[in-house]
């Protein structure tokens, strides 16, 4: 079935290091692919998106690459920072309805 | 305006209560989605409207009811809940795929209900 991926945390990190955040989807055909981000006690905000192949979304610094070859769209930042963190979702919308699936989210803490 | 607002934020009931939930948005989306999240887990999808009709139930207990009274407000009606029901409920909103292409959801808040 159609299903997201994406590595456990909590990672942490210091201020300024690089950021990496895996995701890989299994759905067939071209789902678009997104990034979710979660404050805490808040909602989900969009932070990303990508909706075809080689598709780079970006945003606030963070970027994702729509990988067809190795579904994958990895979160990446050059640079955090302590306001960064929070819980990070990729998700997934399959051709077949509406439905966004999220992988399980990825906690992320910066220290300064 | 591209939000979605939420009320009540935060809601304590007992287990015989009668409450609900209310989401509204001003967006022209015509699909409304009910989310429920609970700590360290990513959002459960529970109900989709698509043009005011109900597309998608996963299965939800009867003790939770949606209502779409019209394109811009989603009701969840609640009724005799468990103390395991206590979650974060997010509703959102987003244009059916026919119509857009990325389709993005754009979240409220959310509300969080605690079930004694």
């Amino acid at each position: 079935g159609n299903s997201v991926t994406q590595m456990e945390g909590p990672v942490t990190l210091s201020e300024e290091a690089f950021l990496t955040i895996n995701c890989t989807y299994t759905a067939t055909g071209y789902p678009s692919l997104f990034w979710y981000v979660q404050y805490p006690g808040e909602g989900l905000q969009l932070l990303l998106k990508a909706t075809k192949a080689d598709d780079k979304g970006s945003n606030k610094g963070f970027e994702a690459t729509y990988r067809k070859e190795t579904t994958s769209f990895h979160l990446e930042k050059g640079s955090v920072q302590v306001s960064d963190s929070a819980v990070y979702f990729c998700a997934q919308l399959y051709n077949a309805g509406n439905m966004l699936t999220f992988g399980g989210g990825t906690r992320l803490m910066v220290k300064p | 305006d591209t939000e979605v607002t939420q009320t009540p934020k935060h809601l304590v009931m007992g287990m015989t209560n009668k409450k609900s939930l209310k989401c509204e948005q001003h967006m022209g989306h015509r699909a409304m989605y009910w989310y429920k999240q609970k700590a360290k887990k990513p959002p459960e999808l529970m109900f989709v409207y698509s043009y005011e009709k109900l597309s998608i139930n996963e299965s939800v207990p009867s003790r939770f009811s949606p209502e779409c009274p019209n394109s811009s407000l989603l009701n969840l009606h609640l009724h005799a809940l468990q103390p395991e029901d206590s979650a974060l409920y997010l509703c959102a909103s987003g244009l059916p795929r026919l119509l857009q292409g990325s389709g993005e959801l754009f979240f409220g808040e959310g509300s969080r209900l605690t079930v004694l």
